[in-house]
C-alpha cells in the first residue's frame, strides 16, 4: 500500500529566509515523487519529479527535494524564499502497485512575509 | 506544452439541476482524472479513465458520473445536483509513460 503524509500544514518564513516543506512516504515498491504548488484559484503545477534517477531533485522556481529511502522522507527546499512562493504544496506519491494509484498528501500552505 | 482545460472557471447551479463539467486536454494523453478539493480533505479522486469509452470509480464516485466518448474528452456529470457538492474541481490528465499528471484550471462549483 502507498501513503504520504505532509508534516506540517502550515509553514510561515520570513521573504529571503529559507523553505523546508517536509514529506514522508509509504511504499511497497519504488515509487515516483512529486511535488505540486498550486496558487490561490489555479489548478495544480509540477515543481518537480522524482524517479529512480538522481536522489537530489531541481524544479522551477529554485525548488529542489532530496529522496531518502532510509528516512522514506522525500522534503521540498528552496534556499531563499520570496513573496510569490506563497501557495499551497502538495506531496504525492505514484506507481503500479496491484494497480494505477497515485496518493495526494493533504498540503501545506506556505506564507511567507515581508 | 501539455495543455488540460476545464469547460467554466466558475459555475453556479441550483439544487436538483443536472450539472456537465467538461475537460479536455491536447496530448493524447492515454488516462484522464476528475478530483474534488476540499478545505482540509485535499484532493479526492472521483472518477478516472484509462481510454475511450472506459472508466473505473475513484475515492468518492458517489452521486457523479462520467463520460469518455473521444479520447481528449471527459466529462463529469452530476445527475442531480446537491449542496453538498459545492467545490473546487479540478481534471487532469497523465500518459501511460509517466506518472506525472497535468492539471487544468479547475472549476469552481457553487450548488444553492
Amino acid at each position: 500500500a502507498q501513503s504520504v503524509t505532509q508534516l506540517d500544514s502550515h509553514v510561515s518564513v520570513s521573504e529571503g529566509t529559507p523553505v523546508l516543506l517536509r514529506c514522508n512516504y509509504s511504499s511497497s515498491y519504488s515509487p515516483s515523487l512529486f511535488w505540486y504548488v498550486q496558487h490561490p484559484n489555479k489548478g495544480l503545477q509540477l515543481l518537480l519529479k522524482y524517479t529512480s534517477a538522481a536522489t537530489l531533485v531541481k524544479g522551477i522556481n529554485g525548488f529542489e527535494a532530496e529522496f531518502k529511502k532510509s528516512e522514506t522522507s522525500f522534503h521540498l527546499t528552496k534556499p531563499s524564499a520570496h513573496m510569490s512562493d506563497a501557495a499551497e504544496y502538495f506531496c504525492v506519491v505514484s506507481g503500479r502497485t496491484g494497480g494505477f494509484k497515485t496518493i495526494f498528501g493533504a498540503g501545506t500552505r506556505l506564507f511567507v512575509k515581508a | 506544452d501539455v495543455k488540460v482545460t476545464q469547460s467554466s472557471r466558475y459555475l453556479v447551479k441550483r439544487t436538483g439541476e443536472k450539472v456537465f463539467l467538461e475537460c479536455v486536454q491536447d496530448m493524447d494523453h492515454e488516462n484522464m482524472f476528475w478530483y474534488r478539493q476540499d478545505p482540509g480533505l485535499g484532493l479526492r479522486l472521483i472518477y478516472f479513465s484509462y481510454d475511450v469509452k472506459m472508466k473505473e470509480k475513484g475515492d468518492i464516485p458517489e452521486g457523479y458520473s462520467v463520460s469518455r466518448e473521444k479520447k481528449e474528452r471527459f466529462s463529469l456529470i452530476l445527475e442531480s445536483a446537491s449542496t453538498n457538492q459545492t467545490s473546487m474541481y479540478l481534471c487532469a490528465s497523465n500518459s501511460n509513460r509517466g506518472y506525472e499528471q497535468f492539471f487544468g484550471p479547475g472549476t469552481r462549483l457553487t450548488v444553492l
